[in-house]
């Protein structure tokens, strides 16, 4: 069985800051990880994902995740945050056909 | 390219009406899925299909139907609405049914049930 727990539902960072979102994952096999972007009133649309081929993954608008087996974690970051980075951040997991499971989210605010 | 296109995207139902959720894709992908997501609890899969005239459970399919008579459509169906059911429900596709392969979501359609 596959799950995914984000920690932290709300993370607040000002302008300029890292933006740190954490993801763990339980999974029975090795696993596809996504992390996914919502913005307020609009449907998911993907940051990056990881299939195996390379456990730092760059995605869209400078972010980037790490996979790290030992710990069992994809955590999501981003070294200066834009107000435009403003969303709600889920990240997912994936270990047969395509079914994902979500974790719970954690929606991000950032400062001025 | 359209990509995933959901229709309506806001309705309010009665308890115990009955609606369809319209879901299109213009992009030839096999496999289309039905997400709820509810605060505090992600997305969670309701049914999903792997090609026309195929369809599964996910894993909170009570009270929904589903059916996927061509690639392009795979509609949702509330039989009996009930309070619960007020969510905001997403469509997905995917080429194919690997793992690795990327989901494309549509808009999403907010529905309230009173």
């Amino acid at each position: 069985a596959q799950s995914v727990t984000q920690l932290g539902s709300h993370v607040s960072v000002s302008e300029g800051a890292l933006v740190l979102l954490r993801c763990n994952y339980s999974s029975s096999v090795p696993p596809y990880l996504f992390w996914y972007v919502q913005y307020p009133n609009q449907g998911l649309q993907l940051l990056l994902k990881y299939t195996s081929a390379a456990t730092l993954v760059k995605g869209i608008n400078g972010f980037e995740a790490e996979f790290k087996k030992s710990e069992t974690s994809f955590h999501l970051t981003k070294p200066s945050a834009h107000m435009s980075d403003a969303a709600e951040y889920f990240c997912a997991v994936s270990e047969q056909d395509y079914k994902l499971s979500f974790g719970a989210g954690t929606t991000v605010t950032v400062r001025a | 390219n359209a990509g995933v296109t959901q229709t309506p995207k806001f309705q309010v139902l009665k308890t115990g009406q009955s609606m369809t959720l319209q879901c299109a894709q213009d992009m030839n992908h096999e496999y289309m899925s039905w997400y709820r997501q509810d605060p505090g609890m992600g997305l969670r899969l309701i049914h999903y299909s792997v090609g026309a005239g195929i369809t599964d459970q996910g894993e909170v399919p009570n009270g929904y139907n589903v059916s996927r008579s061509t690639t392009e459509d795979f509609p949702l169906r509330l039989l009996s609405a009930a309070p619960s059911q007020t969510s905001v429900y997403f469509c997905a596709s995917s080429l194919t049914g690997g793992s690795g392969n990327t989901i494309y979501f549509g808009e999403g359609s907010w529905l309230t049930v009173v």
